[in-house]
């Protein structure tokens, strides 16, 4: 079946830095792929939707200039979190659709826990 | 997509049969029923998906009403292994991406 992997599972950064995650589909091509963001004890709160070759269309309220999504692989999508702050800190999932026909089912990654100390 | 509405827990004794509710009332003809879970600290994982028949897979059945408007997940003989949190999402096909609007889901404990 459709695998999705994310890098890296876990990252520790200092406040004020940017921390780079990369989201990839190992065995299938996605024009469409969507980050995710969960606090503990909560839902998945949807951020973007990442469009290969285009720009990425950001759900109300999540900044896009804080959260840079580039998606320029039918492969690969990258979330980059810009001058993190410990309030950043989260567990970040991405999601990618297989466009194959017939496959309308979404596959998640594993996840990446960012801590911000 | 149509709101869903899930009770926010669940026990089930191991073996037994794992009955998970949803009620999804303003459903459109055109939305599908979805369902997902999520284990401790890992992405969600995918279950089943029904738009009005019933549906069996290898992991679970689903069961749609004929007015569409609840759904039940029945995982038949619950292990340890199913403890997760349960979402039940209704959304179109490929409307707006195909994206999932997750609600707060169903976290169901499986005890021996």
């Amino acid at each position: 079946g459709a695998v999705v992997s994310q890098h890296p599972s876990w990252v520790i950064c200092k406040s004020g830095t940017s921390v780079k995650i990369e989201c990839r589909s190992l065995d299938f091509q996605a024009t469409t792929m969507f980050w995710y963001r969960q606090f503990p004890k909560q839902s998945l709160m949807l951020m973007a939707t990442s469009n290969e070759g285009s720009k990425a269309t950001y759900e109300q309220g999540v900044e896009k200039d804080k959260f840079l999504i580039n998606h320029a692989s039918l492969t690969l999508s990258t979330l980059t979190v810009t001058s993190a702050h410990p309030e950043d800190s989260s567990f970040y999932i991405c999601s990618a659709r297989d466009g194959r026909a017939g496959a309308n089912v979404l596959t998640f990654g594993a996840g990446s826990r960012l801590t911000v100390l | 997509d149509a709101k869903t509405t899930q009770p926010p827990s669940m026990d089930c004794a191991e073996g037994r049969a794992a009955n998970l509710p949803c009620n999804h009332s303003t459903i459109s003809g055109n939305e599908y029923v979805y369902w997902y879970r999520q284990i401790h600290s890992q992405g969600p994982q995918y279950i089943i998906h029904g738009l009005k028949n019933n549906e069996t897979n290898e992991m679970a059945s689903l069961i749609i009403t004929e007015d569409r408007k609840s759904s039940t997940l029945i995982l038949p003989h619950a292990t340890l292994r199913d403890t997760a949190v349960y979402y039940c999402i209704v959304r179109v096909g490929h409307n707006q991406g195909g994206k999932l609007i997750f609600g707060q889901g169903t976290e169901l404990s499986v005890k021996p």
